[in-house]
């Protein structure tokens, strides 16, 4: 079956704009995840959503980051006023349910770079 | 806070060599343990992972053990192939909510 898919695969936008980055999880996965890897790094946790709510957003940086996931499936990353700092790898997982020992499909990425 | 400690890299190792990546962790409580991969060119996907204590995770010929008196999960393999050059990314999670990764380490093997 098909994977999580992310679009863009790049995007390139000027400091100070609005940018969304979009997320389809695997058919049926009801958590999702995004993650923000910068070069050399590790995947960083932004924000979890169980359905349609955002069950832990913890892992937001400031308030220019949003995200959403209406109708439980496809997830949009939203963040305004980009930085150059923002520039980073963008990665969305989905798992089955969300628990503790389930495991989490990666997506190719959106790569953002912030100019 | 939770976190994750792996060997820094890169390694770089001759086919059919002994590989070992230490990870170390920080946790409250009993988190789930990760190792994931990533090749070039594609996304992560989860290599192998553990639950408990004890526990051991293997695929692909890799194994790792958790190991609660120690804080570790290890990753081995006992004959490296040059399909295996990617980056492992240790991982925990206590709650299934936030994942935490450790920084990567680069493996190549060389024929």
């Amino acid at each position: 079956g098909a994977g999580v898919s992310q679009t863009p695969s790049n995007k390139v936008t000027e400091k100070g704009k609005y940018v969304e980055l979009r997320c389809d999880p695997i058919s049926g996965h009801t958590a999702l995840y995004w993650y923000r890897q910068s070069l050399g790094q590790g995947p960083e946790f932004l924000i979890y959503f169980q359905g349609t709510g955002a069950a832990d957003d913890s892992g937001l940086p400031n308030d220019r980051f949003f995200a959403v996931r209406p109708e439980g499936s496809v997830s949009t990353l939203k963040i305004q006023r980009t930085e150059r700092g923002d520039s980073a790898m963008y990665l969305c997982a989905s798992s089955h349910s969300g628990g503790w020992t389930d495991t989490q499909y990666f997506g190719p990425g959106t790569r953002l770079t912030v100019l | 806070g939770d976190s994750v400690t792996q060997m820094e890299g890169p390694v770089t190792l001759s086919e059919e060599a002994f590989l070992t990546i230490n990870c170390t962790y920080t946790a409250t409580g009993y988190p789930s343990l990760f190792w994931y991969v990533q090749y070039p060119g594609e996304g992560l996907q989860l290599l192998l992972k553990a639950t408990k204590a004890d526990d051991k995770g293997s695929n692909k010929g890799f194994e790792a053990t958790y190991r609660k008196e120690t804080t570790s999960f290890h990753l081995e393999k006992g004959s490296v192939q040059v399909s295996d050059s990617a980056v492992y990314f240790c991982a925990l999670t206590r709650t299934g909510n936030q994942f935490y990764f450790g920084t990567g380490t680069s493996l190549t093997v060389i024929p």
